[in-house]
């Protein structure tokens, strides 16, 4: 069953612009992670946010983490065309990670 | 390294037949997951090991699904009758620490007829 909700399921943007997809979860967890899916491939790890942080930064990416209200988001900013694709968040609390259904991202040259 | 290697990357099969996905994690990795992707139900967890021994099956939808890891170096995942309902992207993903990242195959896609 899936644990993490990603809102919203879908999001189109224009290149340059920042693009903000959030993911909420329902129990306690180790930590939250995210992953990018481009279209007929495997997932990619982007970014992983243990349950005693708040913040983190990987490059243009920037993950915020509340867990008294168990949600999560994550900021692409200046977004380009290559990052089109379905990102998800997983959260691990011991027992394998779950994901969410996903957020499908079209950046627009 | 060459990544997580899943076999083969198309079946398609007909219904009763068995079906048989393969995984080779990446050397040194400890923790085997399958997942399988579809529309409908998204990314659900079948079944993980942890030092080729299965920790949680829970996600395995039915008897007809069985999964082994006979070595730390590979994995399958049976499907015994196979059914139309059993089409999906099955993915294998490993990871060397607990609650670290995991690294994906590029998956099985599987259709049955």
């Amino acid at each position: 069953s899936q644990q993490g909700e990603e809102d919203p399921q879908a999001l189109s943007i224009q290149e340059g612009e920042n693009a903000t997809m959030n993911c909420s979860y329902k129990t306690s967890i180790n930590n939250l992670q995210w992953y990018r899916q481009n279209s007929g491939r495997g997932l990619v790890h982007l970014i992983l946010i243990r349950s005693n942080e708040r913040e983190k930064h990987s490059g243009r990416l920037r993950v915020t983490l509340d867990t008294s209200k168990k949600s999560s988001s994550l900021l692409i900013t200046a977004s380009r065309a290559a990052d089109t694709a379905s990102y998800f968040c997983a959260t691990d609390a011991g027992l394998g990670l779950v994901f969410g259904q996903g957020t499908r991202l079209t950046i627009n040259p | 390294d060459a990544g997580v290697i899943q076999s083969p990357r198309h079946e398609v099969t007909e219904m009763g037949q068995e079906v048989t996905l393969r995984c080779k994690p990446i050397s040194g990795h400890n923790s085997l997951f399958w997942y399988r992707q579809t529309m409908m139900r998204g990314l659900e967890l079948l079944i993980y090991f942890n030092n080729n021994v299965p920790i949680d099956d829970s996600g395995m939808p039915e008897d007809r699904f069985s999964a082994k890891m006979p070595n730390a170096s590979f994995s399958t995942l049976k499907i015994q009758p196979s059914e139309p309902r059993d089409s999906a992207v099955y993915f294998c993903a490993s990871r060397d620490r607990v609650a670290g990242e995991l690294f994906f195959g590029e998956g099985s896609r599987l259709t049955v007829l």
